[in-house]
């Protein structure tokens, strides 16, 4: 039992280039969410998908597009990358009962 | 606004001291309190939430309704609790999403 997978692990990007960062599991779970980690900050919620083919706005969603086309993946995109979004990247997942959210390892993004 | 406080950075302590890490949180409803605990290089993981009542680790955490509060404890740290801790809530009827304060880095020296 994988989890929740992401790929890739780590990138390099430069500014203005797109990018889509993939986050898979395996538990059939309905939800699915995108953080970003900053130092001091904390995680902040990007996006987040209750089911599939739905989406919706997290806290900080300006400069990502994200989609849920598959019930186990939940896609985050850059499509012109920033500097600001150099940052640490985590998926989640939960189901509809009364647990809390699995973590995956984290993509570690930086853009020059 | 929802938001979740934890005023320390950095906590240092030496072995089998005791340990708190603050959270306080501001939502109007009752949200639900979770702790989170990351080690170096691993992803997170849920150490404990409040509707559990549980220890986990040796550490507990106790909802203050009144001071809005979930301080994190345990009487006696160990050299493998060092890690980073962030305290989280869930509002009611959010569909779970988290809401975390800026994390605690705890150091536990020898």
């Amino acid at each position: 039992n994988a989890g929740v997978t992401q790929t890739p692990k780590f990138r390099v990007l430069k500014t203005g280039q797109s990018m889509t960062l993939l986050c898979a599991q395996d538990m059939n779970h309905e939800y699915m969410y995108w953080y970003r980690q900053d130092p001091g900050m904390g995680l902040r919620l990007i996006h987040y998908s209750v089911g599939e083919g739905t989406t919706a706005k997290g806290e900080v969603p300006d400069g990502y597009n994200v989609s849920r086309l598959k019930k186990q993946n939940f896609l985050l995109g850059l499509e012109s990358a920033a500097p600001s979004q150099t940052s640490v990247y985590f998926c989640a997942s939960r189901d509809r009962s009364n647990q809390p959210q699995h973590f995956g390892d984290g993509t570690r993004l930086s853009i020059l | 606004a929802q938001r979740v406080t934890q005023p320390e950075k950095l906590l240092s302590v030496f072995k089998g001291a005791p340990v708190e890490l603050k959270c306080n949180y501001s939502y109007s409803g009752s949200p639900e309190l979770f702790w989170y605990v990351q080690y170096s290089r691993q992803r997170l993981q849920l150490l404990l939430r409040h509707i559990s009542r549980e220890s986990i680790k040796g550490f507990t955490a106790d909802l203050n309704k009144g001071e809005t509060s979930f301080h994190l404890k345990k009487p006696f740290a160990q050299e493998e609790d060092s890690a980073m801790y962030y305290c989280a809530l869930t509002p009611t009827g959010g569909y779970n999403k988290l809401i975390f304060g800026a994390g605690t880095r705890l150091a536990v020296h020898p």
